[in-house]
């Protein structure tokens, strides 16, 4: 079983919508949380961590369900430039970095 | 933020060649890099783990004597593809972290390889 899992998409959504990505993580001693953003042959860039009790950023919400062992990223007023492949990253208790497929985000005018 | 480059950012060479990219920590100490490759539409897969000073830790699957690693210096590692053949054509992305923050990493811009 893979150490990460998510649903690799596409997602097409109009201008102003909202949309929910989750991701699954078998490790149950995994550390910490993050959503990345990658853009289409760039590296994945740093979008948000995600506590425990739940974070936003703006139009973006992170939370983090450690019973079900699964994060979620929830996009609000979807904006054009925030079509890109978003990827959820845990951190392992070695340290490691496990990458999820990534889902593929497209916003639609 | 901190900023990590990586040279050459695109790459062909001939089947049978060594490609030498490197990756560098410009603004912080990298006591650790990482090695990633990227197949299109796949996830990053961790290749190895670069230490400052000692030998690089690789990932099962991944040969350490093609994939030769080298970090002589806390902002520089290098990643040597020796004998590239077509299958290793794919996107190579190293990151760093800083000393204490370990759940932060920076990636570089990535480095397309591309093998005839």
């Amino acid at each position: 079983r893979k150490e990460v899992e998510q649903d690799p998409g596409p997602f097409n959504v109009p201008e102003g919508a909202t949309v929910a990505f989750n991701c699954t993580y078998s490790n149950s001693a995994s550390q910490s949380f993050f959503w990345y953003r990658q853009d289409c042959r760039k590296e994945p860039k740093l979008l948000m961590s995600v506590y425990s009790s739940g974070n936003e950023d703006g139009r973006f919400t992170a939370q983090l369900n450690r019973a079900s062992q699964y994060i979620s990223l929830l996009i609000r007023d979807s904006k054009l430039s925030d079509s890109a492949t978003y990827l959820c990253v845990v951190i392992g208790s070695g340290n490691q970095f496990y990458f999820g497929t990534g889902t593929s985000l497209t916003v639609i005018p | 933020g901190a900023v990590v480059s990586q040279h050459p950012s695109w790459v062909i060479c001939k089947s049978g060649t060594s490609v030498k990219i490197e990756c560098r920590s410009l603004d912080f100490q990298a006591t650790t890099m990482f090695w990633y490759r990227q197949f299109p539409k796949q996830s990053l897969m961790l290749m190895a783990t670069s230490n400052e000073g000692s030998k690089a830790t690789y990932e099962q699957g991944v040969e350490k004597d093609k994939f030769l690693i080298n970090h002589a210096s806390l902002t520089l590692s290098t990643l040597t593809v020796t004998s590239a053949h077509p299958e290793d054509s794919s996107f190579y992305i190293c990151s760093a972290g800083r000393a204490g923050r370990r759940s932060e990493q920076y990636f570089g811009p990535g480095t397309r390889l591309t093998v005839t």
